[in-house]
């Protein structure tokens, strides 16, 4: 079975640093891309960005790619989000999902929520 | 980026309904439209994928179609499991953008 498990959300200061972690399970993870997706508190969904299978290329949205870093390391199954100076807008709960060529995003995790406030 | 966006925003219906929900694309997407559904507190699940593709699992009261700009998500019976919000993804070009999504509820 094709599982997730994210984590390293929580409460956070703006400015802070924080890095999500998403676990796969049940699938060759370093024969896929993954992707990490974002829902708001209104309910948007915003795509943030993605990773090669070999991790060596990674696509971001443009608005966040100056502070979002996406990495995976595929002995361990994990993908990783880090952001940097986080702001109010990026509370939010991510996702991690994955692609395999033109399949893409067709499972997803439970979600991190993360909540920036003072 | 390429913008997409539903119609209707919320729909009600009623067990055994025909429901169409509608997703245009600010430009063509070629095959690359997925259809999610949402349930309150779960994460999106995948129903159709490349327009007219089922997930496998997925019930086969839901169906996908359309081309180019212009796509349809059909339940053709609706069930009191589906309510829900349904929404799209583009995946034709980055950013990858989603729809805002269609509530569904029971009449």
């Amino acid at each position: 079975e094709v599982q997730f498990v994210e984590s390293g959300g929580g409460l956070v200061q703006p400015g802070a640093f924080l890095k999500l972690s998403c676990v796969a399970s049940g699938f060759t993870f370093s024969d896929y891309w993954m992707s990490w997706v974002r829902q708001t508190p209104g309910k948007t969904m915003e795509w943030i960005g993605d990773i090669k299978y070999d991790g060596s290329y990674t696509v971001y949205a443009p608005s966040l790619k100056n502070r979002f870093t996406i990495s995976r390391d595929n002995a361990k199954s994990t993908l990783y989000l880090q952001m940097s100076n986080v702001r109010s807008e990026d509370t939010a709960t991510y996702y991690c999902s994955r692609s395999y060529y033109s399949v893409r995003l067709d499972y997803w995790g439970q979600g991190a929520m993360v909540t920036v406030s003072s | 980026d390429i913008q997409m966006t539903h119609s209707p925003s919320f729909l009600s219906a009623s067990v055994g309904d025909r429901v169409t929900i509608n997703c245009k694309a600010s430009q063509n997407i070629n095959k690359y439209l997925n259809w999610y559904q949402q349930k309150l507190g779960e994460a999106p699940k995948l129903l159709i994928y490349n327009i007219d593709n089922l997930q496998m699992g997925i019930p086969s009261r839901f169906s996908g179609s359309g081309s180019g700009t212009d796509f349809t998500l059909t339940i053709s019976s609706l069930q009191p499991e589906d309510v829900a919000t349904y929404f799209c993804l583009q995946h034709d070009s980055r950013p990858f953008t989603f729809g805002a999504g269609t509530k569904l509820e029971l009449k």
